[in-house]
C-alpha cells in the first residue's frame, strides 16, 4: 500500500513570497492533517480536514496560511507572505476516519524562508 | 491545557545497554497516548497507541508502559538501528478533531 505522498520535499524562498505545498493521502483516508515542525520541536498541528471539510484550523495563522482539499483527496497548503518563522518541515498525514486514532504521516516538505 | 514532556532531551547508549524514555502528560481526558520514531528526513512512523494505564505494548526490543501520568518506551538490547528520535503524543477527549498533541522527542543514539 502506497503511503503518503507529498511534494516538493525542499523549498528555499526569500521572505515575502508565496509558496506552496500538496499532499495525496493514503488511497481511502478520509481524514487529512497538515502539522507544522520546527527544528528541535514536536509536530505542531496547522489545521484537520475531514473529506473536504476543515474540522479544526484553530492554529493556523489565516492572515498568511491557507489550505484546501477539494475533493476530499488531495490537499494543497499555501504561504503567502513567508516570513523567516515559517522555516520548518511540513508534514501531511491521514487516518482512514476521524474515529481512526492512529495518523500515518508523509515524508514532509523542508522549507527555508531566507 | 494538554501538555507532554519528554526526558532526557538525547540519550546515548552503547549497543546492549538497556534504559527507558519517559513522556509525562497533563490532559483533561486521554483518548490515546502515542509513539513514534522519526529518523532524520523522514516523517514520523507510527509504532505504538496506548488507551488506558496499565496498558503494555511490545515490538521487537521496544516495550511501551502506560500510568496515569506518563509512559515510559524501554529498550531493550539496542542496536545502532534503533537510533532516531522517538516521538510521544496525547490525543485528547472532547477536542472537536483528534489532533495528536506532541513532546519535544528524545534523541536516541546508538553506539556500536
Amino acid at each position: 500500500e502506497a503511503g503518503v505522498a507529498q511534494s516538493p520535499r525542499y523549498k528555499i524562498i526569500e521572505k515575502r513570497q508565496s509558496v506552496a505545498f500538496w499532499c495525496n493521502p493514503i488511497s481511502g483516508h478520509a481524514t487529512l492533517y497538515w502539522y507544522q515542525q520546527i527544528l528541535g520541536q514536536g509536530p505542531k498541528l496547522l489545521i484537520q480536514f475531514q473529506n473536504n471539510g476543515v474540522v479544526d484550523d484553530s492554529q493556523l495563522p489565516k492572515d498568511r496560511f491557507s489550505a484546501e482539499r477539494l475533493k476530499g483527496v488531495d490537499s494543497t497548503l499555501k504561504i503567502q507572505p513567508a516570513k523567516l518563522e515559517d522555516s520548518a518541515v511540513y508534514l501531511c498525514a491521514s487516518s482512514p476516519d476521524q474515529g481512526w486514532y492512529e495518523q500515518y504521516f508523509g515524508p514532509g516538505t523542508r522549507l527555508t524562508v531566507t | 491545557e494538554d501538555q507532554v514532556t519528554q526526558s532526557p532531551e538525547a540519550l546515548r547508549l552503547q549497543e546492549g545497554e538497556s534504559s527507558s524514555l519517559n513522556c509525562s502528560y497533563t490532559v483533561s481526558g486521554l483518548r490515546g497516548l502515542f509513539w513514534y520514531r522519526q529518523d532524520p528526513g523522514k516523517g514520523p512512523e507510527f509504532l505504538f497507541t496506548l488507551y488506558s494505564a496499565g496498558e503494555e505494548k511490545e515490538k521487537e526490543r521496544l516495550k511501551a508502559t502506560l500510568t496515569k501520568k506518563e509512559s515510559f518506551l524501554h529498550i531493550t538490547a539496542p542496536k545502532p538501528e534503533d537510533s532516531a528520535t522517538y516521538l510521544c503524543a496525547v490525543q485528547a477527549l472532547g477536542n472537536s478533531g483528534y489532533a495528536l498533541n506532541f513532546g519535544k522527542g528524545t534523541s536516541l543514539l546508538v553506539t556500536p
